[in-house]
């Protein structure tokens, strides 16, 4: 069984540009979520996506967008980067199935903004 | 408005003894906790998780303790080894499981040999 895999592992942008972050998610799993986690803090959830909607928003503005295709994997962009965006970037995969759900994190993009 | 809060920073612990890690929220609609561990360049990895209707879980040198009328939980592991070292966080969520995960900022923990 494949774990959750994200690429790349580390990215340098500047100021102003835009990019985009990848994830496949666990075997089987069909709900991804994105986390921010700035340094000293915990992760912050950015979206979620289930069957390829956004299925529920965090407090981060539109210029934070994903995708989720139709083997699950997904995409965060983030448009207009600013200097605060510098963080790693987790994104999580689940089933969503009853009783409990438990989210299994891949190995995280670290993004430093210039 | 931090609604998941781990009060310690860090903490030592001699290999062999127990480790306590302690966690405090303050949603109650909060029912189901998870303890994840992060070693440095890595995701966080799930280690144990409790819902809301029990007050203990255990797997293997790991238990979690919840009370819900102190709105705390603690990560208990026993006996400590120096591959636990690492970062590790306590997360809550509504709707068992499915609704975002509220993170703490963590706990560094330390194993000395």
């Amino acid at each position: 069984e494949t774990g959750v895999t994200q690429s790349p592992t580390h990215l340098i942008k500047t100021r102003g540009q835009q990019v985009t972050l990848r994830c496949s998610s666990q075997s089987g799993h069909n709900t991804v979520s994105w986390y921010q986690q700035a340094l000293g803090q915990g992760p912050q959830f950015i979206f979620q996506y289930y069957r390829e909607e956004e299925n529920g928003r965090g407090n981060f503005p539109p210029r934070f967008s994903g995708l989720q295709f139709p083997n699950y994997s997904s995409e965060l962009n983030v448009n207009a980067l600013e200097l605060d965006d510098s963080a790693l970037y987790l994104c999580a995969s689940s089933t969503r199935t009853a009783p409990r759900d438990t989210q299994y994190f891949g190995p995280g993009t670290r993004l430093t903004v210039l | 408005d931090q609604q998941v809060k781990q009060n310690s920073p860090s903490l030592s612990v001699q290999e062999g003894r127990i480790s306590i890690l302690n966690c405090d929220y303050t949603n109650s609609m909060f029912d189901y906790f998870l303890w994840y561990k992060k070693y440095p360049a890595e995701g966080p990895t799930f280690l144990i998780s409790i819902s809301s209707i029990k007050d203990k879980n255990e797997d293997g040198r790991f238990t979690v303790f919840l009370n819900k009328s102190a709105k705390h939980l603690s990560l208990h592991i026993v006996p400590s080894q120096p591959g636990d070292s690492a970062v590790y966080f306590c997360a809550a969520s509504r709707n068992s499981g499915n609704t975002p995960l509220v993170f703490g900022k963590g706990t560094r923990l330390s194993v000395i040999a």
